[in-house]
Parts: structure tokens; sequence; C-alpha cells
């Protein structure tokens, strides 16, 4: 079956730097990503919804400048993390449809970042 | 008023109870329903897919109320491994458009 590969599945850095989270579709065309972000007991938040060649949809709240996403290609979606501070440690994740549908929806095993 | 909204929880029951959960969406637009299941740290899993006619797969059964607005998931003979977050997901409304999770009821089940 189709498969989302996100790495890196942990990533812990210190305050002020940048990280990079990259998801891929490996077997199917992704023109849609959605990133999501889970704290602690506390339900996925969807962060924004990236389209392949276009600017990404950011949710109310999220600031576009503090994490920006890239969707260069339709295998390749990447969220960065700007000048990463501690409330930033959350479970991110990353999922992508099949074109056209809700019905398959595949997500990648996450990234757990703590800023330190 | 929030999205998808769920049963605070948790819910601990003995291997074998039957167990109820609820959830209200508040978008009339969205199409799609579903419950997912996670475990602690790991990406959701689909547990099934919720029709308006209703739909069972073995010891689960899913309900949707469009009226209402309002989904259920009932687990029957409860089993260890049932022991989970089920979080109650609705697409925000045709198809392709994200999915918007609900904050999840845990599930503990004991011997």
């Amino acid at each position: 079956g189709a498969v989302v590969s996100q790495h890196p599945s942990r990533v812990i850095c210190k305050s002020g730097t940048s990280v990079k989270i990259e998801c891929r579709s490996l077997d199917f065309q992704a023109t849609t990503m959605f990133w999501y972000r889970q704290f602690p007991k506390q339900s996925l938040m969807l962060m924004a919804t990236s389209n392949e060649g276009s600017k990404a949809t950011y949710e109310q709240g999220v600031e576009k400048d503090k994490f920006l996403i890239n969707h260069a290609s339709l295998t390749l979606s990447t969220l960065t993390v700007t000048s990463a501070h501690p409330e930033d440690s959350s479970f991110y994740i990353c999922s992508a449809p099949l074109t056209g549908t809700n019905e398959k929806l595949f997500f990648g095993s996450g990234t757990q970042l703590s800023v330190l | 008023r929030k999205e998808v909204e769920q049963d605070p929880g948790p819910f601990n029951v003995p291997e074998g109870a039957t167990v109820a959960f609820n959830c209200t969406y508040s978008n009339s637009a969205s199409q799609s329903f579903f419950w997912y299941r996670q475990d602690c740290r790991k990406e959701p899993k689909l547990l099934m897919s919720v029709y308006s006619s209703g739909n069972e797969d073995g010891r689960f059964t899913a309900q949707l109320n469009r009226a209402s607005q309002y989904i259920s998931l009932l687990i029957r003979d409860s089993k260890l491994s049932d022991s989970a977050t089920y979080l109650c997901v609705v697409n925000r409304d045709g198809a392709g458009t994200a999915l918007i999770f609900g904050k999840g009821t845990t599930l503990s089940v004991s011997s």
C-alpha cells in the first residue's frame, strides 16, 4: 500500500536553531499534504495545507514565517521550524491523501521535536 | 465551538465490556467521517470509516446522524489490545480537504 516517509523521527536541538522535517510520498503523487502538530494529551491540530507548486495555506494562529512549508515536487513536502523555542517542542506529523479523496489518507510516522 | 468534540474520557473498563464513544461536529458541509486509533506517540491509524447507514466491522460499530451532526463508535467484547486513544475525525468539507481531529477519548481495558 501507499507509504508516507517522514524524517527525522526525533530531533533535539538548541533554542534558536532551525529544524527541517521532510515528508515523502513513496509510491504515489501527493499534490496536497497536511501538516499537524500534537502536544501531549492533546489532539492533532492542523497547522497548514501544503500544495505542490503553490503557497501553503496556514490555519489561523499558525505563523507562516515561523513554520516554513515547501512543496516543491509531487512527492516531497518540508516543514522548517525556524528559530525554534522550547514552546515549539511537540510531535509533528504529516499526511497525504490520494488525490481527490479523504478515504485514503496516509500518515508519516511523526517527528518528536524537543527544543532545549 | 470546536470543529470536532468528543467525550472527555478516560474510559476504564474490564475485558469483555461494551463501551460507546460519542462525537459531534460543527461543519454541516463535512462529507467524510472516520474513527482513528492512536497509540502513544505513534501516528494515528484508520479504524473505520463511518457511513450514513451505519456500519460494522467485527466488534466495532459506527453510527452517523447527519441531522444531529453526531457520530458514535461502539466497541463490544473489549480486549486488552483495544486500549488506545480513539479519535473522531471529519473532513473540513469536500473530498481532498484536510481532516480535522477531535481531542480523542482514551480507553483503558484491564483484565
